[in-house]
């Protein structure tokens, strides 16, 4: 079946710091990517996305990349903000038109001043 | 901007017991959803609901859940008999259409306590 496989967290950054959080799949045929955030009291927000491989998705200076060779979809983001502080969430949607979302375990990101 | 809501934020119960949880999902939204997060655990799906019918569930999902659409705004998750394995955090999504540009937007989630 489909599954997401994310880091470990919590990460804890220095503000400025670079930020990777790795990301990779198992699903058959080419399923759609996603990276969703979920800050602290609140819902799952779509952060960015990527339908095809080699797409790049991007939103608030985070940006992922599609690598179907490698089955991976790593954020990342060059300087850390306090406010980047939130769990993210790695996803999959098969191709085939099916609506189910399959999820990562998330990443607690912690930006410290 | 719109959002889905969910209540209520927090939800203790006696295994055994039924309990519904609600959702108020986008106004314009055709298609409405359900997953759940055990502590520590994936988010995973349960079901998705177009035009009063389930079109698609997972495993999860048995005879104990049911979902409804009472009305024209809520929608609704309903555990018949509640076990300890069933506390998680439930969240409640919806969306304008089925095809993978349409963004599921989430609710804030529902954290069920089965004691």
């Amino acid at each position: 079946g489909n599954s997401v496989t994310q880091m470990e967290g919590p990460v804890t950054l220095s503000e400025e710091a670079f930020l990777t959080i790795n990301c990779t799949y198992t699903a058959t045929g080419y399923p759609s990517l996603f990276w969703y955030v979920q800050y602290p009291g609140e819902g799952l927000q779509l952060l960015l996305k990527a339908t095809k491989a080699d797409d790049k998705g991007s939103n608030k200076g985070f940006e992922a990349t599609y690598r179907k060779e490698t089955t991976s979809f790593h954020l990342e983001k060059g300087s850390v903000q306090v406010s980047d502080s939130a769990v993210y969430f790695c996803a999959l949607r098969p191709s085939g038109g099916y609506q189910k979302v399959t999820f990562g375990t998330g990443t607690k990101l912690q930006v410290i001043p | 901007e719109p959002e889905v809501t969910q209540t209520p934020s927090h939800q203790v119960t006696q295994m055994g017991q039924e309990v519904i949880l609600r959702c108020v999902p986008i106004s314009n939204h055709l298609y409405f959803y359900w997953y759940r997060q055990i502590l520590g655990q994936k988010v995973e799906f349960l079901v998705s609901f177009y035009n009063n019918e389930i079109s698609e569930k997972s495993e999860i999902f048995d005879d104990q859940f049911s979902v409804e659409r009472p009305d024209g705004s809520n929608f609704t998750l309903k555990i018949r008999s509640t076990k300890l394995e069933d506390s998680a955090m439930y969240f409640c999504a919806s969306s304008e259409s089925a095809g993978v540009s349409y963004e599921q937007y989430f609710g804030p989630g529902t954290r069920l306590t089965v004691t």
